[in-house]
């Protein structure tokens, strides 16, 4: 079958770093995506990796190891307006964008 | 980044009666638009695949009498619940695939969701 293991919540500090994990499994692979979306919003594009690698953007990066089916989403010098929930989507043989429940990032002052 | 517009941001209607939900690429033709609902709390479920001129493609459960989709056009996609129920009271999302718009060929950018209310 396939299907995505986020951690629930995490809790952070703001001006900290924050690495969120995904693990997933799917039929097929062509890339995946890092979405954040705040509460009682549509989610935003973040970041998008097919190849193995770091991909870096401003202050978030993410990370994809293909043979592992593992992927990161490193966030730094975190800001309040940064608490959301974030959702790794890998998309399987079909470009279909799997989904989970993502992780909700608290960030604390 | 790509732009996609919904409307309407919030709509409350009568348990019975049909509601129509739009989406727009504002800035780039979508010739593939995704239709979602997420209830509280949980993830995002895909309802269907909307290709332009052609019939939407439904997810396993998602009864296509009920959720009319039409993609008429290169631009706009919508979204009819019919005879809507409390049951269907849900957040309506929808998002657009950018072909050639990045190297990120299959990225899709939502639009800012549709809250439906069924009294």
């Amino acid at each position: 079958g396939q299907n995505i293991d986020q951690p629930t919540e995490m809790t952070a500090t703001e001006g900290a770093i924050v690495q969120i994990n995904c693990t997933y499994q799917t039929s097929g692979f062509n890339g995946l995506f890092w979405y954040q979306q705040h509460a009682g919003e549509a989610p935003t594009f973040l970041s998008y990796n097919v190849l193995d690698g770091l991909e870096e953007k401003g202050r978030f990066s993410s990370f994809l190891s293909r043979s592992k089916g593992y992927s990161y989403l490193l966030l730094k010098e975190l800001q309040m307006k940064d608490s959301a929930s974030y959702l790794c989507a890998p998309s399987d043989s079909n470009y279909q964008l799997i989904w989970g429940a993502g992780t909700k990032l608290i960030i604390k002052p | 980044g790509a732009v996609v517009s919904q409307h309407p941001s919030w709509v409350i209607c009568k348990s019975g009666t049909s509601v129509k939900i739009e989406c727009r690429s504002l800035d780039f033709q979508a010739t593939t638009m995704f239709w979602y609902r997420q209830f509280p709390k949980q993830s995002l479920m895909l309802m269907a695949t909307s290709n332009e001129g052609s019939k939407a493609t439904y997810e396993q459960g998602v009864e296509k009498d009920k959720f009319l989709i039409n993609h008429a056009s290169l631009t706009l996609s919508t979204l009819t619940v019919t005879s809507a129920h409390p049951e269907d009271s849900s957040f309506y999302i929808c998002s657009a695939r950018v072909p050639g718009f990045s190297r990120d060929l299959e990225t899709q950018y939502f639009g800012p969701g549709t809250r439906l209310l069924v009294l």
